[in-house]
């Protein structure tokens, strides 16, 4: 039994550098969201994902973040132009459901240090 | 707003002593959701329990049990007999049912346990 998994584990890149992010979700969850995390905080919504359909972004995902869910597999979330106050930790999680909310499983995250 | 608060920052406790970490939510919809999760040092959010807007019966699951209660608009969570191995930082996370399912979690609550 595979959780969700995220690669990389860790990113250090230089400010204005573009990263990209993979999330592999648990095999069959037709839902998948990803969440950023800073420091001595809870885990904050960026985007939501049925299947291969992004059907929400926060206003939190600025123009330089893009989100993409291929076949309603993976997913790819991509920063281009780092600055600084993109370091965190950015979550992906994924659920099964058609109706109402269902739990939401995490994987153990990407951080993003951007120098 | 916050729609989840979380006001205890953190809380010590020595080993075999019982805690309570306390959730207070807002939401206007009739059909809502809570949870909680546990994010020990590793970095993983852990589902903990889900609870429905409808059901205010408390849950007990071993050292865990949580008490839901509409009136006052909390959801607290109760460690009994606490172990090192609880030590961690406790998120409570609201969803709204048509709002996408996404979370809205509080702020966390750290908790160590002492031996």
């Amino acid at each position: 039994d595979t959780g969700v998994s995220q690669d990389p584990r860790h990113k250090i890149t230089k400010r204005g550098q573009n990263v990209t992010f993979r999330c592999d979700p648990i095999s069959e969850h037709n839902r998948l969201y990803w969440y950023r995390q800073t420091l001595g905080q809870g885990p904050e919504f960026l985007t939501y994902f049925q299947n291969e359909a992004q059907l929400e972004k926060s206003r939190l995902l600025s123009d330089r973040f893009s989100a993409e869910r291929p076949k309603g597999s993976f997913s790819t979330l991509e920063i281009q132009r780092t600055e600084q106050g993109d370091s965190a930790m950015y979550l992906c999680a994924s659920s099964w459901g058609l109706a109402g909310a269902d739990t939401q499983y995490f994987g153990p995250g990407t951080r993003l240090t951007v120098l | 707003a916050q729609k989840v608060t979380q006001a205890q920052t953190e809380i010590s406790v020595v080993e075999k002593e019982d805690v309570t970490l306390d959730c207070v939510y807002e939401t206007r919809d009739t059909t809502y959701y809570l949870f909680w999760y546990k994010q020990p040092p590793s970095g993983e959010l852990v589902f903990l329990i889900r609870r429905n807007s409808f059901d205010e019966q408390n849950e007990i699951s071993g050292r865990y049990s949580w008490n839901f209660q509409k009136s006052t608009s909390s959801f607290n969570f109760t460690i009994t007999a606490s172990q090192v191995v609880d030590s961690a930082v406790y998120f409570c996370a609201l969803s709204e049912v048509g709002n996408f399912n996404k979370f809205y979690f509080g702020s966390g609550t750290k908790l160590n346990v002492k031996p």
